[in-house]
């Protein structure tokens, strides 16, 4: 069955940097498309980076756009978030997620990973 | 940026009524829309996808309409396990925007 394993949270101070990763089992992981999408405590969802199943693309919402980088290492069945100049709004729990293709939809979540940004 | 509009915002309802949440967008989306259910300390499930179309394993009292700018997901007769907080999400040109949430609670 798919697996979305997230690790590499924590409590980093502003300015800080964190690498999030997200081992993925039980599907052909270098054929799908993968999201990354946080949830503030109390909050909604925000959707905020994706990658192209070969890596050639990413993109990625304005209010992390230059701060994160999303990749994903196709031999190693993991996907990453570099998340660079973090500021106390990024507090949140972080999910890697997989592409349901031709649907814009999203089929399975990692349980996700708390990053907190506090001094 | 695609804005998505969820009301209401908390629905209060009983086991067995007929449950209906609206999803607007601030543009045409065609059919690009999927609702999730979230339970607390859970991550989110996905119920329909392409507006309308059934997640396997989803039980059938679910179901979506709608296209453009107006969306619909309705419970046909609530059962214990659906109260939770359902999410619409809109897809557009490689960006994805969710709805702010509704919270359906026990009346």
């Amino acid at each position: 069955q798919v697996q979305l394993v997230e690790s590499g949270g924590g409590v980093v101070q502003p300015g800080g940097s964190l690498r999030l990763s997200c081992a993925a089992s039980g599907f052909t992981f270098s054929s799908y498309g993968m999201h990354w999408v946080r949830q503030a405590p109390g909050k909604g969802l925000e959707w905020l980076t994706f990658i192209w199943s070969d890596a050639r693309n990413s993109y990625y919402v304005d209010s992390v756009k230059g701060r994160f980088t999303i990749s994903r290492d196709n031999s190693k069945n993991t996907l990453y978030l570099q998340m660079n100049s973090l500021r106390a709004e990024d507090t949140a729990v972080y999910y890697c997620a997989k592409t349901l293709p031709a649907t814009g939809a999203i089929d399975f979540w990692g349980q996700g990973t708390l990053v907190t940004v506090s001094s | 940026d695609i804005q998505m509009t969820q009301s209401p915002s908390t629905l209060s309802a009983s086991v067995g009524d007929r449950v209906t949440i609206t999803c607007r967008a601030s543009q045409s989306i065609g059919d690009w829309l999927a609702w999730y259910q979230q339970k607390p300390g859970k991550a989110p499930k996905l119920l329909i996808y392409k507006a309308s179309s059934l997640e396997s394993g989803v039980p059938s009292r679910f179901s979506g309409s709608g296209s453009g700018t107006e969306f619909t997901l309705t419970i046909s007769s609530l059962q214990p396990d659906d109260f939770a907080t359902y999410y619409c999400q809109q897809y557009n040109s490689y960006s994805w925007t969710f709805g702010q949430g509704t919270n359906v609670e026990v009346k």
